[in-house]
């Protein structure tokens, strides 16, 4: 079927290289982010969170980064591996429980 | 294992009909969600229920509907007035106002007018 990542910013990144994936937020009050990583053909999958009180939250291979001063939030992945490929959301809330999602960006890894 | 479970997973519609998605949680959740996706153009929400027997329009709910008779169910009809109703489904469900506000997704519908 016709691919998620179509027409999406695209990010080419040779396998074993790091990837950085980045985000511009507009509401001023949110206060809680996450990044989704979705595969084709395959619903949206929590990666990632951080609330506005950090700037920096590590996981397994993966930091997100937040400044708040300029509504920024960036996905790092260190080594990317072919299973990384995919279609990367952004997501925020004030805590009305509703997110809103960013457009996507379209990672590509080289073998 | 707890999850949110849609069904079917591939849809074919014939001009002028109604179908109906499901959308199943077993994660008791308060609050369901539906979104459309297309091609380029991110996630877009259709409906979405905070509690059962209530739920609300969201920013696409034209030619859709919705009912939330329990807790773990939230299915979508896409009726005949939905001009354009090709697209990739997603249904989500979360907690209500907890310290973990993220979403919990299905594995999608892709609907085809044919």
């Amino acid at each position: 079927g016709e691919s998620v990542g179509l027409h999406l910013p695209t990010l080419s990144v040779q396998e074993g290289d790091n990837s950085i994936i980045n985000c511009a937020y507009s509401n001023s009050a949110s206060d809680y982010f996450i990044w989704y990583k979705q595969e084709s053909g395959k619903g949206p999958q929590f990666i990632i969170d951080i609330r506005s009180n950090m700037d920096k939250r590590q996981g397994q291979r993966v930091t997100v980064l937040l400044n708040k001063t300029v509504k920024h939030l960036s996905l790092q992945i260190a080594a990317t591996q072919p299973g990384d490929s995919a279609v990367y959301f952004c997501a925020e809330t004030d805590g009305n429980n509703r997110l809103a999602f960013g457009k996507g960006n379209q990672v590509v890894v080289i073998p | 294992d707890g999850g949110i479970t849609q069904s079917p997973k591939y849809l074919f519609r014939k001009e002028g009909q109604n179908v109906t998605l499901s959308c199943e949680q077993n994660l008791n959740h308060d609050a369901m969600y539906w979104y459309r996706q297309d091609p380029g153009q991110g996630l877009r929400l259709i409906y979405y229920s905070q509690i059962v027997n209530d739920f609300q329009k969201g920013d696409i709910a034209e030619g859709y509907s919705v009912s939330r008779e329990k807790k773990e169910s939230f299915p979508l009809t896409v009726t005949s007035a939905q001009k354009n109703p090709t697209a990739f489904y997603l249904c989500a469900s979360s907690r209500r106002r907890t310290e973990n506000y993220g979403y919990t997704f299905g594995s999608g519908t892709r609907l085809t007018v044919v």
